[in-house]
């Protein structure tokens, strides 16, 4: 069975800085996609960004950027420029035949 | 684009009552998923559909929780008779083709309280 762990509880960072978003998985596939969805108080699940295993590229959109190690199962998630409607839960995910989802991550933006 | 729609918002019942709850994904979206999310806690896939078909309901309690995707387009989760621990979030996402491909769009989620 696949897992996903997220370590960091709450994360904070000051508005305009760079904070990193921890998370590992285990899994035997070979063959995956892993995401990091974004939930604001809101609910409304969005997705910031995705990254094919299979590709050794790491992925990259705007302010979001991952950190992808296939060997060590990690997969991190780099923002930068931190601002205040960054503020939510952040959950990682693993997607094969499903997607497993991590236990998340709150990020406070400090002015 | 329409995103994927979910009623009611909020749901307050007594234990052992029964509800109901309704999602209608984005239109021409083959995949669709039910999600519980315990507060604190990420979201788990209770069932997945293919069109009308049932995918994955290894985690849906069966003695409780059922569900249906009628004519693959709307589908109905039920939870009879409800009980103090089913209190979460319920989500639902669609996705274009599946059964498992790319960005899982969600709706906005049903916040259910058991009392």
């Amino acid at each position: 069975a696949q897992t996903v762990t997220q370590s960091q509880p709450e994360m904070s960072v000051q508005e305009a800085e760079t904070v990193t978003l921890s998370c590992t998985y285990d899994t035997s596939e070979s063959d995956y996609y892993l995401f990091w969805y974004k939930q604001p108080p809101s609910r409304q699940m969005i997705l910031v960004i995705r990254q094919e295993a299979y590709k050794q590229q790491n992925a990259t959109e705007n302010r979001f950027s991952v950190n992808f190690q296939k060997a060590a199962k990690s997969f991190s998630l780099k923002i930068s420029d931190s601002q205040l409607g960054d503020a939510a839960m952040y959950f990682c995910a693993f997607g094969a035949q499903k997607l497993v989802f991590g236990q998340g991550t709150r990020l406070t933006i400090n002015p | 684009e329409a995103g994927v729609a979910q009623s009611p918002r909020y749901k307050i019942i007594e234990k052992r009552q029964s509800v109901a709850f309704w999602c209608n994904p984005i239109s021409g979206h083959a995949t669709l998923y039910w999600y519980q999310q315990i507060l604190g806690q990420g979201p788990k896939l209770l069932i997945q559909f293919q069109n009308n078909g049932v995918v994955d309901d290894s985690q849906l309690p069966k003695d409780r929780f059922s569900a249906e995707r009628l004519k693959g387009v709307d589908s109905t989760l039920k939870i009879q008779p409800a009980k103090l621990e089913d209190s979460a979030v319920y989500l639902c996402a669609s996705t274009l083709s599946g059964p498992f491909s790319y960005e899982q769009y969600f709706g906005p989620g049903t916040r259910l309280t058991v009392t």
